[in-house]
């Protein structure tokens, strides 16, 4: 059974410093890694996937990195900025037949200005 | 772009009543999915529809609860006898075909149970 974890559960930086989430999954077959922002009371924004036979997916300020093998995924945001605060979620999809994501706790990030 | 819609965005029921939550998935999708969000807690799956019948389903997803394509562009989640526990932000997610395609959620219903 696919377990996601993500450490820490809150962040606070500076504007301008980057940030560093981590996601970690005990389910090393996965198909894919999905990062989403929430913002509170809101819907999940889908920011990048990367897929299993990748390593690293860039997208604007934002690149996500995978390691199967340690069952490890990184999203990196370059120069924070307040409208970053948002809660970030990683989700693997197993498997199983429908494909269903399995999410993390989210990390809730503050870029103070 | 296109996009997952939802409605209502927010319910209020009594326990007890049945209630139907609406999603509206991308037109080109095969691939219908139904989470749910406790306040404070992670995102859970609930069930996964593809061709016109259920793929997957959580422990969560008991006889309570059951899906629908009732047409060629709705796909509903109906909860026969609310109960409080069932109060929660409910995410709808499509997506097309392949074993590497991004899931893409609509905005969500926020369901409350009195």
């Amino acid at each position: 059974k696919q377990e996601v974890t993500q450490i820490p559960a809150a962040l606070s930086v500076p504007e301008g410093e980057n940030l560093v989430l981590n996601c970690s999954f005990t389910d090393s077959a996965i198909y894919n890694l999905q990062w989403f922002r929430q913002d509170p009371g809101k819907g999940l924004t889908s920011l990048l996937l990367i897929q299993s036979s990748q390593r690293e997916q860039t997208s604007g300020r934002l690149n996500a990195s995978l390691d199967k093998s340690s069952g490890r995924s990184t999203l990196y945001i370059a120069a924070s900025q307040p409208g970053d605060s948002a809660t970030y979620l990683c989700a693997g999809r197993s498997g199983a037949a429908g494909n269903k994501l399995t999410f993390g706790g989210g990390t809730r990030v503050l870029v103070k200005p | 772009e296109p996009e997952v819609t939802q409605t209502p965005s927010h319910q209020v029921t009594q326990m007890g009543q049945e209630v139907i939550l609406r999603c509206v998935p991308i037109s080109n999708h095969l691939y219908f999915y139904w989470y749910r969000q406790i306040l404070g807690q992670k995102v859970e799956f609930l069930v996964s529809f593809y061709n016109n019948e259920i793929s997957e389903k959580s422990e969560i997803f008991d006889d309570q609860f059951s899906v629908e394509r009732p047409d060629g562009s709705n796909f509903t989640l109906k909860i026969r006898s609310t109960k409080l526990e069932d109060s929660a932000m409910y995410f709808c997610a499509s997506r097309i075909p392949g074993r590497q395609e991004t899931q893409y959620f609509g905005p969500g219903t926020r369901l409350l149970v009195l």
